[in-house]
Order: structure tokens, then C-alpha cells, then sequence
């Protein structure tokens, strides 16, 4: 079958280097953003979430930027590593129960 | 394990032969959703539901139906396939509906409607 992989923006690193993967957001009122990283084969994973009252979050390896005058939301990886091959998703919540998903980048880290 | 599944995981059928892929979440969670993703168009959500007899429509559910009888359970039916409904279906489900939560998805199920 058709891989998701297809027609998405692709980001090509090598091990080692910080990898940063962007998302332009739609709703101004959008109150709440979560990145999810989704592997060949595999449903999506919750990396990192950050809520509209702050501008940066950071977990393991992983740094969220949230700027919410140009709606724009990016996700930093430290030192990739060939694991961290896969699709990323940024999706943002701006009403009760709907999370709306970017279209996703596709991460290539060569050894 | 905590977790969301899904059965089948890969599922071949003919135009207007009904079918379910069933779902099930072990975590106690209220919010489940449906999704369907395909290139170049991203996950879209198809229903969710809130909680136990709470289901409303996502942003595609034409040709789809849901129920959610129980807590853990949350099936999508499809009472008449048809080939536009190919596609890589996930079902999901969080802690709360409110939206700020994570939400945890299962392995997908492959669906190919000839």
C-alpha cells in the first residue's frame, strides 16, 4: 500500500546534528499544541505537548517553540540519531474535543 | 500493558459488504476517536465520542457509523464500503474530551475496498 510517507516535506540530517521540523498552525484561538512522531507501520506517539501560555517546553532531547504571533510552532531534536527517523505531526486544540493534525514532515537521519 | 487495539490490522473487502474494525482501550480513558490518514491529507477525524452513549462527528464521517455502549469499546462500522474509503484508519482515545490531553493511538488498521 501507499506509504503516509509520500507528498510530505522531507527533512534529511545526519546523526548527530539538532534537527528542527516546523508547523504553521491555523486557529488563532488554538489554546493547546502536541507533536507526535510516527513511525513506519506504526499509529502516532506523543512526544511533547506545550500550552499557549508558555513559549518554549522541554523534554528529553526534545525542545517545543511556540510563537503565537505568526502561529508557528517548532520542534528541536538534540543530536538525532537514526532512530529518530520518522513522520512528525504537530496538532493543535482550539475547541472542546478536537485535536487538528498538521499534514507532518518526514525526518531522514543517515548514520 | 496500557494501551489501544485495534482488529482487524489489515482488512481486504468488496464494495457494500458491511464490516466493523473494533477498538478497545485499557486505560479507563472517556475520549475515543476515529482518524483516517492518507497522503498528502494528513489524520482527519472522523467521529469521537465524549463518553459512554456520547458520539458526535468529526470533520469526515460520511459513510461511517460509531457506537459506544461500553466505556472500553468504541467500533467503527461501515455499512456499505466503498473504494474511497481505502485508507489507514486509527483509533485513539484520551484520559479527558477536553481536548488537552494526549491522546494515545493504536496500531492502525490498513483498509482496501475494491
Amino acid at each position: 500500500g501507499e506509504s503516509v510517507g509520500l507528498h510530505l516535506p522531507t527533512l534529511s540530517v545526519q546523526e548527530g546534528d539538532n534537527s528542527i521540523i516546523n508547523c504553521a498552525y491555523s486557529n488563532s484561538a488554538s489554546d493547546y499544541f502536541i507533536w507526535y512522531k510516527q513511525e513506519s507501520g506504526k499509529g502516532p506517539q506523543f512526544i511533547i505537548d506545550i500550552r499557549s501560555n508558555m513559549d518554549k517546553r522541554q523534554g528529553q532531547r526534545v525542545t517545543v517553540l511556540l510563537n503565537k504571533t505568526v502561529k508557528h510552532l517548532s520542534l528541536q531534536i538534540a543530536a538525532t540519531q537514526p532512530g529518530d527517523s520518522a513522520v512528525y505531526f504537530c496538532a493543535e486544540n482550539s475547541g472542546y474535543s478536537t485535536l487538528t493534525f498538521g499534514k507532518g514532515t518526514m525526518l531522514l537521519v543517515s548514520p | 500493558e496500557a494501551q489501544v487495539t485495534q482488529n482487524p490490522r489489515y482488512l481486504i473487502t468488496v464494495t457494500g459488504k458491511k464490516l466493523t474494525v473494533t477498538c478497545s482501550q485499557n486505560m479507563n480513558h472517556e475520549y475515543m476517536s476515529w482518524y483516517r490518514q492518507d497522503p498528502g491529507l494528513g489524520l482527519r477525524q472522523i467521529y469521537y465520542s465524549m463518553n459512554v452513549e456520547v458520539t458526535d462527528k468529526g470533520d469526515v464521517p460520511e459513510g461511517y457509523k460509531v457506537s459506544r455502549k461500553e466505556k472500553r469499546n468504541f467500533p467503527l462500522i461501515l455499512e456499505s464500503p466503498s473504494p474511497n474509503q481505502t485508507s489507514l484508519y486509527f483509533c485513539a482515545s484520551s484520559l479527558s474530551g477536553q481536548g488537552r490531553a494526549e491522546q494515545f493511538f493504536g496500531p492502525g488498521t490498513r483498509l482496501t475496498v475494491l
